[in-house]
């Protein structure tokens, strides 16, 4: 059973463009939201993350918009870079552990 | 500030036999978690460790298993490998008092063969 349903599995963007990635959950107790940046070989940094009472919270380029009617939240790459080609997940915790996507290839071309 | 260091970076082991991997958690941090990524997939919860004591565990047989010891750094065993084994382990820390902010470490890639 996936409890986190995340799309598209590979993005490609221009450079500059802006990079969405969409999340759905199913299990209404989560109160945590967090996204990850993974770069091959490396692991998951924690980029940016949301609590269910705020519809959108801003870091940098990076947004995460939250619709809890819907169960779904979604990350925002405004001025996509690059640099910023990685493989994204989203998460969902009640408490502990963390429940992962299984993530989206962003591919960042000039 | 030193982030979550893991232990060895690659690991190749054959068929039934038994690994242990290490795990530093970041300063100030007491809590250590545990995740499986197989290639191409998200990672999976094992289990967590708080206090020195198992707190939360995943869809993972008994083979897998784990200590936290007092100055926070945590161990996963994982006894009779089998081929599916074969994954990227990750160990995260989370900071005193919330266990939902977990940073992670490098991992440790494990082959089985």
């Amino acid at each position: 059973q996936q409890q986190v349903k995340q799309s598209p599995q590979s993005l490609i963007v221009q450079k500059g463009g802006i990079s969405i990635i969409n999340c759905a959950y199913e299990n209404t107790a989560f109160d945590y939201f967090p996204w990850y940046q993974q770069f091959p070989g490396k692991g998951p940094a924690l980029l940016i993350a949301i609590r269910p009472d705020v519809s959108e919270k801003k870091e940098g380029r990076f947004t995460i918009s939250f619709n809890k009617s819907a169960k779904q939240f979604s990350l925002h790459i405004m001025d996509s870079q690059p640099g910023d080609s990685a493989t994204y997940f989203c998460a969902a915790s009640e408490n502990t552990p963390l429940v992962f996507g299984k993530g989206t290839r962003l591919s960042v071309i000039a | 500030e030193t982030g979550v260091t893991q232990s060895p970076t690659h690991l190749i082991k054959t068929r039934g036999q038994q690994v242990t991997l290490r795990c530093s958690s970041q300063s100030g941090h007491n809590t250590v978690s545990w995740y499986q990524q197989a290639l191409g997939q998200g990672p999976q919860f094992i289990f967590q460790y708080y206090r020195e004591e198992e707190n939360g565990r995943g869809n993972f047989p008994p083979r897998f298993s784990g200590l936290q010891f007092p100055n926070y750094s945590s161990e996963l065993n994982v006894n009779a490998l089998e081929l599916d084994d074969s994954a990227l382990y990750l160990c995260a820390s989370s900071p005193r008092g919330s266990f939902h902010e977990q940073y992670f470490g490098p991992g440790t890639r494990l082959t089985v063969t």
